[in-house]
């Protein structure tokens, strides 16, 4: 299995424009997240989606941020328009779920600049 | 207000020492408590923890959860260079997950 795979793995752009982040997760798992993280911040939860439906989202900063999972094997994160402060490595997850959130695997992010 | 606290936050240790990091919580319907090691690239997965008192190991690594007091320990005996990393600690809870911000490990050779 190739694990949860991203794209692009690096986006520079500037600030205003749109950026659009690209996940497959891996085959057969039917939990999907998005992290964001930063020095100041860490680690922190944007969005999931169980079985491609958004769960949680209350980690979702502002209107500016949407995510879509049109079908089992893609989701997107849009940000639109971009802002500097969105800088940061930006990760996408995956995990078969249980009764709990389980064990993620984590694909190997996007790093975004915004200047 | 849920949190992941994690301590220290950082700590360098000679080869061969053993480490205890701290991991304490607060999460409204707790539903499992999760370890992580990241290194430079993505964070992998460790330990998955429900249940008070039982210890899960894999190697060197070592966890226990106490869900009275709410925390974690992860032990590493006889570290070697190859375990400094950043270890995540993720708590969740009904419909979410929190992770702690994190404690940076540097094995010193």
């Amino acid at each position: 299995d190739a694990g949860v795979i991203q794209s692009p793995r690096h986006e520079v752009t500037e600030m205003g424009q749109e950026v659009t982040l690209r996940c497959k997760p891996i085959s057969g798992h039917n939990s999907l997240f998005w992290y964001r993280q930063t020095m100041m911040r860490g680690l922190e939860l944007l969005i999931y989606f169980n079985n491609n439906v958004p769960i949680d989202d209350s980690g979702m900063p502002e209107d500016r941020f949407s995510a879509k999972m049109p079908n089992a094997s893609f989701s997107t994160l849009k940000i639109q328009p971009s802002e500097p402060r969105d800088s940061a490595v930006y990760f996408c997850a995956s995990s078969f779920p249980t009764t709990s959130v389980g064990e993620q695997f984590f694909g190997p992010g996007t790093r975004l600049t915004v200047l | 207000e849920d949190k992941v606290v994690q301590s220290p936050l950082s700590l360098v240790v000679h080869e061969g020492d053993t480490v205890t990091l701290n991991c304490s919580y607060e999460v409204t319907n707790f539903r499992s408590l999760l370890w992580y090691k990241q290194e430079k690239k993505a964070p992998t997965f460790l330990f998955m923890l429900t249940s008070s008192g039982i210890e899960k190991k894999s190697g060197r690594l070592s966890s226990i959860l106490d869900k009275k007091e709410l925390f974690s320990i992860l032990n590493i005996t006889a570290t070697q260079t190859g375990d400094s990393a950043v270890y995540l600690c993720a708590v969740s809870g009904r419909d979410k997950i929190i992770f702690g911000k994190g404690t940076r490990l540097h094995i010193l050779p």
